[in-house]
């Protein structure tokens, strides 16, 4: 069971802005980073934000990240065919001891 | 050229045991935590398990406490995961992640390819 909840799914059109919520309590957003994983079909997990707003190396900057008490979203703009993927949010949770993962959510290029 | 590739998944019966390795190159291993986080088929990502970059901290899901054991070789360059006690429910893709620090976060700038584990008489 995910600690972190986010929308199954989000959708959009070309060049449009796409956001993707993540909710938490205060043992894990409340109290540490997050940080973004983007999963092509078939493929391993790839870091996408860190540290609430940072971008690895080699991402567009049409990823962007944001951290507001105990939620964080994921903003996409400029949609592209190629962002279409499973994105997941994770953070560290001090009551748990451990790291924990969003419910993932679909996002559809239509 | 940082690159971690998991191996030893496979079919186990119900009460079997795995163990899991992680073979890590192009980077110094033992500055970095890493962890284990797994997905069941069609099903999100789940954390398991992690260590520390030195092995004095390991951390475990509630899920497999007590049946999973996370140790890693540093004079290797080697993770494992060893696999007790095995559920149909520990049925998933089993990645190997590098974290970003020497202590445990949920940071995890490279991943393996996967190594499937499937639980099943």
């Amino acid at each position: 069971q995910s600690v972190l909840t986010q929308p199954p799914s989000a959708s959009g059109t070309p060049g449009q802005r796409v956001t993707i919520s993540c909710s938490g309590s205060s043992s894990n957003i409340g109290s540490n980073t997050v940080n973004w994983y983007q999963q092509l079909p078939g493929t391993a997990p790839k870091l996408l934000i860190y540290s609430n707003n940072q971008r690895p190396s080699g991402v567009p900057d049409r990823f962007s990240g944001s951290k507001s008490g105990t939620s964080a979203s994921l903003a996409i703009s400029g949609l592209q065919s190629e962002d279409e993927a499973d994105y997941y949010c994770a953070s560290w949770d001090d009551r748990l001891n451990g790291a924990v993962f969003g419910t993932g959510t679909k996002v559809t290029v239509l | 050229e940082v690159q971690v590739l998991e191996s030893g998944g496979g079919v186990v019966q119900p009460g079997g045991s795995l163990r899991l390795s992680c073979a890590a190159s192009g980077f110094t291993f033992s500055n970095y935590a890493m962890s284990w986080v797994r997905q069941a088929p069609g099903k999100g990502l789940e954390w398991v398990s992690s260590i520390s970059g030195r092995g004095g901290g390991t951390y475990y899901a509630d899920s497999v406490k007590g049946r999973f054991t996370i140790s890693r070789d540093n004079s290797k360059n080697t993770l494992f995961l060893q696999m007790n006690s095995l559920r149909a429910e520990d049925t998933a893709v089993y990645y190997c992640a590098k974290d970003t620090t020497l202590g445990s976060s949920a940071r995890f700038d490279y991943w393996g390819q996967g190594t499937l584990v499937t639980v099943s008489s």
